[in-house]
């Protein structure tokens, strides 16, 4: 069974930092691109960061101006979200979610999802 | 970017009927489109790729259509479980933006 499971969220005041994780199984690891999607509270999907399957592209959305690091760790089968100078917009759940086999890391639809790490930024 | 349009942002809906529900891009995607399904305090789960494939274990109910710049879900017999968002995505062109979202409510 397919299983994404993100951990790593939290309260944190504007400005500081938190790093997410998310630890998969029942797949092989190295053939996904893996992805981050956030959610503001009552709000829509919103695409964060995408890293290849070898790690060697990595893509993020405009909006996040270089705040945020993607990578991804094979021996753990685990995919980070490191996050730097949270602001109040950055209010989220954030969900780890697989990009289709085969598919582009870039242009991909997303095929399994974690149950989501809920962050607050807030004073 | 590539934006997404869909619409109506909420539809009110019975058991039984026939559901639709529309997504315009503001540029050609090709059929790059992917449809989910969520629920509240849940994930998103894939219901359509590719315009019009449908995922595996989803109900044969749920179809999807278009090309170019507008797709439909369908959902032929709504059942208690659908009432749930609804998003579309387009996967075009190195991007990846989502709709903001259908409600379907009783």
């Amino acid at each position: 069974e397919v299983q994404l499971v993100e951990s790593g969220g939290g309260l944190v005041k504007p400005g500081g930092s938190l790093r997410l994780s998310c630890v998969v199984s029942g797949f092989t690891f190295s053939d996904y691109s893996m992805h981050w999607v956030r959610q503001a509270p009552g709000k829509g999907l919103e695409w964060v960061s995408s890293i290849s399957s070898s790690g060697s592209y990595i893509y993020y959305a405009d909006s996040l101006k270089g705040r945020f690091t993607i990578s991804r760790d094979h021996d753990k089968n685990s995919v980070l979200l490191q996050m730097n100078r949270l602001g109040v917009e950055d209010t989220a759940v954030y969900y780890c979610a697989r990009g289709a086999l085969g598919l582009p890391v870039a242009a991909t639809y997303f095929d399994s999802w974690g149950h989501g790490t809920l962050v607050t930024v807030s004073s | 970017d590539i934006q997404m349009t869909q619409s109506p942002s909420t539809l009110s809906a019975s058991v039984g009927d026939r559901v639709t529900i529309t997504c315009r891009a503001s540029q050609s995607v090709s059929s790059w489109v992917a449809w989910y399904q969520q629920k509240p305090g849940k994930a998103p789960k894939l219901l359509i790729y590719r315009a019009s494939t449908l995922e595996g274990g989803v109900p044969s109910r749920f179809s999807g259509s278009g090309s170019g710049t507008e797709f439909t879900l369908t959902i032929s017999s709504l059942q208690p479980d659908d009432f749930a968002t609804y998003f579309c995505q387009q996967y075009s062109k190195y991007s990846r933006t989502f709709g903001q979202g259908t409600k379907v409510e009783l």
